[in-house]
């Protein structure tokens, strides 16, 4: 069965670190793009960061540039997202996500398959 | 970047209506538009890609279209299992943008 299973949310304070795990299984995971999708409560959605499946190309969305910082380990299936300098506003449930096409890119692929989430709660 | 307007934010209709939600690019993107629905308390669901291809195992009613830069999901009539927030989203080039979301609920 093909799923992702997102890992690592948790309270942390204004300014604090926290790194999400996606752990990948049923798939060949290094032939696919991957992203990561947040939802603060009560929001909609927001595309935060892609990564080609070999991992030499990514992108992050303007509000988490030079913060937030993904990638990946092709040998244990893990999608990463570390994030660093964390606001209250970043707090949110992180979705990890799958492109469809086996190409490993992310530019003009849909996303076909969602983890549960991991929720991140920035407070003091 | 490219914006991504969806409207309205929320609807309320009854069983068996006809429901219609737009999504506005702000520039072209060809048809690289998928439609989800999200469940409350669920994840994400891939309902539509390419503006109007159905994804494997959605039901007929739901259906996309394309004219010019504006998207629709029309569902055909409405079921109460079909009470959820639908959101579109271009992937023709990064940022892959969200819209807003709808909010569909019975009257």
């Amino acid at each position: 069965e093909v799923q992702l299973l997102e890992s690592g949310g948790n309270l942390v304070q204004p300014g604090g670190s926290l790194r999400l795990s996606c752990a990948a299984s049923g798939f060949t995971f290094s032939s696919y793009a991957m992203s990561w999708v947040r939802q603060a409560p009560g929001k909609g959605l927001e595309w935060v960061s892609a990564i080609s499946g070999s991992g030499g190309s990514t992108y992050n969305a303007d509000s988490v540039k030079g913060r937030f910082t993904i990638s990946r380990d092709n040998s244990k299936n893990t999608l990463y997202l570390q994030m660093n300098s964390l606001r209250a506003e970043d707090t949110a449930v992180y979705y990890c996500a799958k492109y469809y096409d086996s190409s490993g890119y992310y530019v003009y692929w849909y996303l076909d398959l969602w983890g549960r989430g991991t929720l991140v709660t920035v407070s003091s | 970047d490219i914006q991504m307007t969806q409207s309205p934010s929320s609807l309320s209709a009854s069983v068996g209506d006809r429901v219609t939600i737009t999504c506005r690019a702000s520039q072209g993107i060809a048809n690289y538009l998928a439609w989800f629905q999200q469940k409350p308390g669920k994840v994400p669901k891939l309902l539509i890609y390419a503006a109007s291809t159905l994804q494997s195992g959605v039901p007929s009613r739901f259906s996309g279209s394309k004219s010019g830069t504006d998207f629709t999901l029309t569902i055909s009539s409405l079921q109460p299992e079909d009470v959820a927030t639908y959101y579109c989203q271009k992937y023709n080039s990064a940022p892959q943008t969200f819209g807003g979301g709808t909010k569909v609920e019975i009257k």
